[in-house]
């Protein structure tokens, strides 16, 4: 059983408009969540975390968590062309192991 | 702002081969990790490393891996005979006690087996 999902395809966004990305987990074991940007060929970078229910933002980004549905979402508003990338959500289990989704390819259109 | 140091940037190796790559944690960072990305797949966690031992590791993290932090400052990760599978992006991560696995990536190491 897949710990953490990321379903969507590709999402190809306008400039200026919301991007909106959705993650959901498989055990509820799980307390803390996190969103990581990947640019092609390079390392994630952790731009978002989330422990408790209800929604966190941090510029233009915001996490939602939904423990009773086990679902994390990442919205990302005003999106610029320099938010094109690959967007990981992890959950982290155990002694601060990190399980990632395969992650959700965020195309944004001049 | 403090990054994590990965080296070399790229390897190549034959398959059979023993590779070790190294990397330089955050300074007063405590908890350490190996993970790698095979080409168009999801990141995977390969081990942690806490106070000299290994806290966890994955399926993965057979015989063949072992990790070591020779000195104060490197870490490192030795794969004692390659395979064409082992060919990935390999990542360390470091992370503080309160970090509660926010942690900081290197910018990677591409190992390529031939």
């Amino acid at each position: 059983q897949k710990e953490v999902e990321q379903n969507s395809g590709p999402l190809s966004v306008p400039e200026g408009a919301i991007a909106s990305l959705n993650c959901t987990y498989s055990d509820r074991g799980s307390q803390s969540f996190f969103w990581y940007r990947q640019y092609s060929g390079k390392s994630p970078e952790l731009i978002m975390s989330i422990y408790s229910n209800g929604d966190k933002e941090d510029g233009r980004f915001t996490a939602q968590l939904n423990k009773a549905s086990q679902y994390v979402s990442l919205l990302i508003r005003d999106s610029q062309p320099s938010d094109s990338a690959t967007y990981l959500c992890a959950g982290g289990y155990g002694n601060n192991r990190l399980a990632f989704g395969k992650g959700n390819q965020v195309v944004v259109i001049p | 702002e403090p990054e994590v140091t990965q080296t070399p940037s790229h390897q190549v190796t034959q398959m059979g081969q023993e590779v070790i790559l190294r990397c330089v944690p955050i300074s007063n960072h405590l908890y350490f990790y190996w993970y790698r990305q095979i080409l168009g797949q999801k990141v995977e966690f390969l081990v942690s490393f806490y106070n000299n031992e290994i806290s966890e590791k994955s399926e993965i993290f057979d015989d063949q891996f072992s990790v070591e932090r020779p000195d104060g400052s490197n870490f490192t990760l030795k794969i004692r005979s390659t395979k064409l599978e082992d060919s990935a992006m390999y990542f360390c991560a470091s992370s503080d006690l309160q970090a509660s696995g926010g942690y900081t990536f290197g910018s990677g190491t591409r190992l390529t087996v031939v």
